[in-house]
C-alpha cells in the first residue's frame, strides 16, 4: 500500500540558511500534520492543515512557516536555522472520511542536521 | 487533552504475551485510544485504537475497562522485531480532521532471545 512520501530524508544545513521539507499525503488523504522529534525526545506536533487551510497549530516557531497546496501535499519551510532545529521531521496524513477516519499514518521522515 | 501515564519500560522475552498500561484518568466522554509504535529514527506507527471493551487486529488486542480510565495494549507472542517504544494517546480524534496528536513518554520494550 502507498504511504507517506517525505524528501528530502536526510538534509544538512548551515545556521541561518533556510530549508524546505516536502510531504506527499498518502493517496485520498486530505490532511496533512507536521511533528518535530529532537534526539530522545517524543515527535513533538508542530503544525496541520485539512483541505488546504491550516486546521491546528502547536509549538511550530515564528521562523517556520507551511502550507498545503491543490494536489494536497505539503511543504514546511524553515527559515534562519538553529543549531536547535536538528531533528527529525515527520508528516502524517489521515482521511477526513471513510474507514480509517483521522488515523494518522506517518512518513520516514526527514533527518535535518544544523551546523 | 487527557494525561497519560504509562510505564518508562519493559523488559520480556521471545514467545512471550506483553501487556502495556496505560493510565488516563480524565478521558473524556469522546476520547479515544490510540497506540502508536515507533522504531529509532522512523515515523510512528499505527497499532491499534478503541473506544471501549475491546479491540483487536492482527497485531494487537486492546483492552478498556467500563470506566475508561486505563487501558491495556496485547502483543501475543512478541519477537525481536518487536522491541521499539509504545506510545499511548488519548483525544477526540473522530471527525476532527488536522487534530494533533500528544506524544508523551511512550513506554520502551526491550524484548530479549
Amino acid at each position: 500500500a502507498a504511504g507517506v512520501i517525505q524528501s528530502p530524508r536526510h538534509l544538512i544545513k548551515e545556521k541561518r540558511e533556510t530549508a524546505t521539507l516536502k510531504c506527499y499525503p498518502i493517496p485520498r488523504h486530505d490532511t496533512v500534520y507536521w511533528y518535530q522529534q529532537g534526539p530522545g525526545q517524543d515527535p513533538q506536533f508542530l503544525i496541520s492543515f485539512y483541505e488546504k487551510m491550516q486546521s491546528d497549530k502547536g509549538s511550530i516557531p515564528d521562523r517556520f512557516s507551511a502550507q498545503q497546496f491543490s494536489d494536497y501535499h505539503s511543504e514546511l519551510n524553515m527559515s534562519s536555522l538553529e543549531l536547535g532545529d536538528s531533528a527529525l521531521y515527520f508528516c502524517a496524513s489521515s482521511e477526513s472520511s471513510g474507514p480509517s477516519t483521522d488515523t494518522q499514518y506517518f512518513g520516514p521522515g526527514t533527518r535535518l542536521t544544523v551546523l | 487533552l487527557a494525561k497519560t501515564t504509562q510505564p518508562i519500560s519493559m523488559d520480556s522475552y521471545e514467545g512471550q504475551e506483553v501487556n502495556i498500561t496505560c493510565s488516563h484518568n480524565n478521558i473524556a466522554t469522546n476520547d479515544y485510544i490510540t497506540w502508536y509504535q515507533q522504531f529509532p529514527s522512523q515515523g510512528p506507527r499505527f497499532i491499534i485504537q478503541g473506544y471501549k471493551t475491546k479491540v483487536t487486529n492482527e497485531v494487537a488486542s486492546l483492552f478498556i475497562p467500563a470506566d475508561r480510565k486505563s487501558s491495556t495494549l496485547s502483543l501475543p507472542r512478541v519477537s525481536l522485531s518487536d522491541t521499539a517504544v509504545y506510545y499511548c494517546l488519548v483525544g477526540d480524534v473522530r471527525g476532527n480532521a488536522g487534530n494533533m496528536l500528544t506524544f508523551g513518554g511512550g513506554t520502551r520494550l526491550m524484548v530479549k532471545p
